[in-house]
């Protein structure tokens, strides 16, 4: 059964720091997503990771995924207070959706 | 160019009521999906529908059926709530060709309470 694992379930950050958010997976799958919700809000989506090797990046956040290790990461740069959310990954396994249970952010002056 | 649309947006139900959320999209997407979200728990699949005329079990689907009414529209349907059945629901569609394959489009939700 796909299990999709993220740490830290909690994060609270100041402004200007760097940290990463991992995402583990139990199962092979080429095909891994970044979501951010907002609270009391829906899912808007981040990035969209098909491949072994694969980086994007978005003004403050890069995205990668390892598919051999079965990790992806998000790693914000220079933390500021809009990017207080929760992030969601999801892994697609022939269109069977599984999703981590989010990393809450907050970002402090 | 409304993208996913849910209806009702809240919802409180007794015990033993039924009822059908909806749930429509815009974009000519093949696939649509319905979610529930609990607090600490991401969001876990319940159904989905691939196809126009194809539905499948996602990883919760007891206690919810399902209906792609068209391309379009694809329904989740409670038959007699329950108290574990308070939730988030989301629906979901996408493309799920290159070069974006299952990027997903949520609607904005419905909070549905069973007492």
């Amino acid at each position: 059964e796909l299990k999709v694992e993220q740490n830290p379930l909690f994060l609270s950050m100041q402004e200007g720091k760097n940290y990463t958010i991992y995402c583990n997976y139990s199962t092979t799958s080429d095909r891994l997503y970044w979501y951010r919700q907002d609270p009391g809000k829906s899912l808007e989506s981040l990035f969209v990771l098909l491949s072994n090797g694969a980086v994007k990046q978005e003004g403050r956040l890069m995205a990668s995924l390892d598919t051999k290790a079965r990790l992806s990461t998000l790693h914000i740069t220079a933390a500021v207070h809009d990017l207080s959310a929760t992030y969601f990954c999801a892994v697609d396994s022939n269109n069977d959706m599984r999703f981590g249970a989010g990393t809450r952010l907050t970002v402090k002056p | 160019n409304a993208g996913v649309t849910q209806t009702p947006k809240f919802q409180v139900l007794k015990t033993g009521q039924s009822m059908t959320l909806q749930c429509a999209q815009d974009m000519n997407h093949n696939s649509m999906y319905w979610y529930r979200q609990d607090p600490g728990m991401g969001l876990r699949l319940i159904y989905y529908s691939a196809s126009e005329g194809t539905t499948d079990k996602g990883e919760v689907p007891n206690g919810y059926n399902v209906s792609r009414l068209n391309k379009r529209e694809f329904s989740l349907r409670l038959e007699s709530a329950a108290p574990s059945q308070t939730s988030v629901y989301f629906c979901a569609s996408s493309d799920t060709s290159w070069p974006v394959y299952n990027e997903q489009f949520f609607g904005p939700g419905t909070r549905l309470t069973v007492l």
